[in-house]
């Protein structure tokens, strides 16, 4: 099975920088996602990393470091919309996708 | 994109009663999940399937059935709640602009109550 970690909360201020790490430990491993979920309301997708790297979208990234086991989600110019929950999955095989507990950022004006 | 619906937003039941949960998608992916979401303990895939009336069990099957008689329709089932089944519930569906990556999209989530 999987084991992911990341931390339960962070807050930040408007236009600031927050950088979300998660570890993981699988076995098959198959991929790495980031779900973003608003209080009340279903996740919805966010980034994918495969390789390792930084992947790029607006003012959003990911990082992936398989050898280490670790990934980051980075919020840049964070917006008051941004308060949500963040969701680290991996991917063992074609279909299972396994959750972190997630991690809760607020953004302070 | 696909469309992913739960027949029910809320639900109340009584420990010992059978509950269905309903999720239905709009196009021809085969891959359906459902997963339950608690405080702390994030989501925890309960039953997945990959085709019409084939299923597998997640990490926490327990107390759960599925069916899968079409191929649009994956029904989560509690023979009899439990009071420790209060939860929401996340019905989510691989496929469609990022079907590559088979990204899951999900329905908006029954709550049940289990009283």
């Amino acid at each position: 099975g999987q084991n992911i970690d990341q931390p339960t909360e962070m807050t930040a201020t408007e236009g600031a920088i927050v950088q979300i790490n998660c570890t993981y430990q699988t076995s098959g491993f198959n991929g790495l996602f980031w779900y973003q979920q608003h209080a009340g309301e279903a996740p919805t997708f966010l980034s994918y990393n495969v390789l390792d790297g930084l992947e790029e979208k607006g003012r959003f990234s990911s990082f992936l470091s398989r050898s280490k086991g670790y990934s980051y989600l980075l919020l840049k110019e964070l917006q008051m919309k941004d308060s949500a929950s963040y969701l680290c999955a991996v991917r063992a095989g074609d279909y299972k996708l396994s959750f972190g507990a997630g991690t809760t950022v607020t953004v302070r004006a | 994109d696909v469309k992913v619906t739960q027949s029910s937003r809320y639900l109340v039941k009584r420990t010992g009663e059978k509950v269905f949960l309903e999720c239905v998608q709009d196009m021809d992916h085969e891959n359906m999940f459902w997963y339950r979401q608690d405080p702390g303990l994030g989501l925890r895939l309960i039953y997945f399937s990959y085709d019409v009336k084939m299923k597998e069990k997640g990490d926490i099957p327990e107390g759960y059935s599925v069916s899968r008689e079409k191929k649009e329709r994956f029904s989560l089932i509690l023979e009899s709640a439990s009071t420790n089944q209060t939860s929401m519930y996340l019905c989510a569906v691989t496929g469609g602009a990022f079907s590559g990556a088979n990204v899951l999209t999900f329905g908006a989530g029954s709550r049940l109550t289990v009283l």
